[in-house]
């Protein structure tokens, strides 16, 4: 069974320009999570999606959006990177249910210069 | 509002001694509880889940957590230390608020574990 799998692993971008990341979930699993890992912040929760339908937001600016797809692919998306928005993009994929593991990407690094 | 603590930044063992990583965590409904291990430029791997079932979780490679609901702690230990266990450890929280938040996780800051040989 393969996993979640995130592409690209590596970006640079200019501050300004936009960024799209994208996760495939483990085969079955409706549930994607975005989070944004930093050395200053941690793992923070950006957003769910669950069925095209995205379900909670974390707190983050509104340069930040997502979507999925109906094959529960997921995208995000960051409008005029910022310095600050380098950061492990991590993504996970779970079945429904507050009990279902969340199963993690290997993350997108993506580097704003 | 749910959240993590956990309690030691760094913990550093020997080789063949016990591991004890500390969490607490806050959380307003009946929580589920998770244990996360991250390897250099890796992703997070589940070690253990709490789901309400039993209080003591056991999980991969000889870890295992006690869910203490009086102390709002989950710890996790391990018997005797490997080098491959050197990684950095999450501590988390799946919040049940009226179903509605089944998807967001809350992490703790994280525990770096070196193990000496």
């Amino acid at each position: 069974k393969a996993g979640v799998t995130q592409t690209p692993r590596y970006l640079i971008k200019t501050r300004g320009q936009q960024v799209t990341l994208s996760c495939s979930p483990i085969s079955g699993h409706r549930s994607v999570s975005w989070y944004q890992q930093t050395p200053g912040q941690g793992l923070q929760f950006l957003f769910e999606y669950f069925s095209e339908t995205q379900r909670n937001k974390g707190n983050f600016p509104g340069r930040f959006s997502g979507r999925q797809f109906s094959n529960s692919r997921s995208e995000m998306n960051v409008s005029t990177l910022e310095l600050g928005d380098s950061a492990l993009y991590l993504c996970a994929s779970s079945l429904f249910g507050r009990e279902a593991e969340a199963f993690f990407g290997q993350g997108t690094r993506l580097t704003v210069v | 509002a749910q959240s993590v603590t956990q309690l030691d930044s760094h913990v550093s063992v020997s080789e063949g001694t016990p591991v004890l990583l500390r969490c607490n965590y806050s959380s307003s409904y009946s929580p589920s509880l998770f244990w996360y291990v991250q390897h250099p430029n890796k992703g997070l791997q589940l070690l253990l889940k709490y789901t309400s079932a039993a209080t003591l979780v056991k999980g991969i490679n000889g870890f295992e957590a006690e869910f203490k609901k009086s102390e709002t702690s989950f710890h996790l230990t391990k018997p005797s230390a490997h080098m491959s266990d050197a990684a950095e450890y999450f501590c988390v929280v799946s919040d049940n608020a009226g179903g509605t938040s089944y998807g967001k996780l809350t992490f703790g800051q994280g525990t770096i574990l070196t193990v000496h040989p």
